[in-house]
């Protein structure tokens, strides 16, 4: 079974500064999809972004961007000039479609505060 | 474009109730999914529709959770008898469809606490 793991319980950075989100994952698939999701107090799931894992190049979205390592099986996302409005939970998913259903599995998750 | 609706927002039921949660999905969305997250954790998948027909439900309980897409549009998620390890968030969400590369878009969840 597919799992994935945050390390990072809690991670906090200042106003304006980078900072990076761990995320390690476990298959034994080829093709593959891995996403970051934000979850605010709101509880919404925000997509952030996404990379397909046949693809070399790193996905990248504005001020976020993700360091992809295949065959380290790690998926870690970079936030640029962090801003308050970043504060939230975040949320590692692989996704894979088998028979049909598409299973999305989520890591535990890391909470990133911004200090102004 | 609307979003995923959900309603209700927060629930308050005691333990052996029962409780019923709708979802709306996002217009032309064959693909609808109803999850649950525990406080501290991430989603958990317990449902995921492909129009009306059930596509996977290996970890839905079934003794006590159910769930039903007429018309291929909206849903509704039931529990009967509610327990205590059933408080929790319950999120919908919805894709185009059931394609790896259609990205989920999630609704703002139903707050569930038992007491």
């Amino acid at each position: 079974a597919q799992t994935v793991t945050q390390s990072q319980p809690e991670m906090s950075v200042q106003e304006a500064e980078t900072v990076t989100l761990s995320c390690t994952y476990d298959t034994s698939e080829s093709d593959y999809y891995l996403f970051w999701y934000k979850q605010p107090p709101s509880r919404q799931m925000i997509l952030v972004i996404r990379q397909e894992a046949y693809k070399q190049q790193n996905a990248t979205e504005n001020r976020f961007s993700v360091n992809f390592q295949k065959a380290a099986k790690s998926f870690s996302l970079k936030i640029s000039d962090s801003q308050l409005g970043d504060a939230a939970m975040y949320f590692c998913a692989y996704q894979k479609t088998t028979r049909g259903a598409q299973k999305l599995v989520f890591g535990q998750g890391t909470r990133l505060t911004i200090n102004p | 474009e609307a979003g995923v609706a959900q309603s209700p927002r927060y629930k308050i039921i005691e333990k052996r109730q029962s409780v019923a949660f709708w979802c709306n999905p996002i217009s032309g969305h064959a693909t609808l999914y109803w999850y649950q997250q525990i406080l501290g954790q991430g989603p958990k998948l317990l449902i995921q529709f492909q129009n009306n027909g059930v596509v996977d439900d290996s970890q839905l309980p079934k003794d006590r959770f159910s769930a039903e897409r007429l018309k291929g549009v909206d849903s509704t998620l039931k529990i009967q008898p509610a327990k205590l390890e059933d408080s929790a968030v319950y999120l919908c969400a919805s894709s185009l469809r059931g394609n790896s590369n259609q990205p989920q878009h999630f609704g703002d969840g139903t707050r569930l606490s038992i007491l």
